[in-house]
């Protein structure tokens, strides 16, 4: 199992970034999906969700703003933010959802900062 | 929101010392509770899954419990490799939430 993340950098308040999240090694559209970030030296921060069929979830902070979608036949998950803020600022990981309850494979990250 | 409540936010130990992380929630989550394990500059690694349930490949020194809505990881020798930050996260309902995380020291 991999998942490699892709598409942060650094973007102006109000602008927008699509994130990207390669997966391989395992059968892409039989599992749901997270999106998590971690800002810089603070804890983990559970973004959306989306299932296998699509269903999707989001954190209060970011519902209307962030669209979290799925490609399933380029084995790729998407989170596309639009109106950043400042404390959008952060690593943002996907994960793959293990039996509902729990996150089994993590990427390696990509960064996303929000400033002037 | 369901809040996730972790306790100690530090905590130092010596190794092979036996050392319990707790996580209470703020409303019933049945077993819907993973653990996870952070090292610097790394990815959070899962450590526990349906609040007892080892994952694969973790060692058996960590372990994990419930009571009500009162959730534990325990390690019980800690070793050199096992520093790091700890998290919970309930995946019972949306939005999910984890815990602020315990930062585990060497004494």
């Amino acid at each position: 199992v991999q998942l490699v993340e892709s598409g942060g950098g650094l973007v102006q308040p109000g602008k927008s970034l699509k994130l990207s999240c390669s997966a391989s090694g395992f059968t892409f559209s039989s599992y749901g999906m997270h999106w998590i970030r971690q800002a810089p030296g603070k804890g983990l921060d559970w973004v959306a969700y989306i299932s296998s069929s699509s269903g999707t979830v989001y954190a209060d902070a970011v519902k209307g703003r962030f669209t979290i979608s799925r490609d399933n036949a380029k084995n790729t998950l998407y989170l596309q933010l639009n109106s950043l803020k400042s404390e959008d600022t952060a690593i943002y990981y996907c994960a793959r959802s293990f039996r509902r309850v729990s996150l089994d494979y993590w990427g390696q990250g990509v960064m996303v900062t929000v400033s002037s | 929101d369901i809040q996730m409540t972790q306790s100690p936010a530090s905590l130092s130990a010596s190794l092979e010392e036996i050392v319990t992380i707790t996580c209470q929630a703020s409303q019933d989550i049945g077993n819907w509770l993973s653990w996870y394990q952070q090292k610097p500059g790394k990815s959070p690694q899962l450590l526990i899954y349906g609040a007892t349930s080892l994952a694969d490949g973790v060692p058996s020194r960590f372990s994990g419990s419930r009571s009500g809505t009162q959730y534990s990881l325990k390690i019980s020798r800690l070793q050199v490799e096992d520093i790091g930050i700890y998290y919970c996260l309930q995946a019972y309902s949306a939005p999910n939430t984890f815990g602020a995380g315990t930062k585990l020291e060497l004494k």
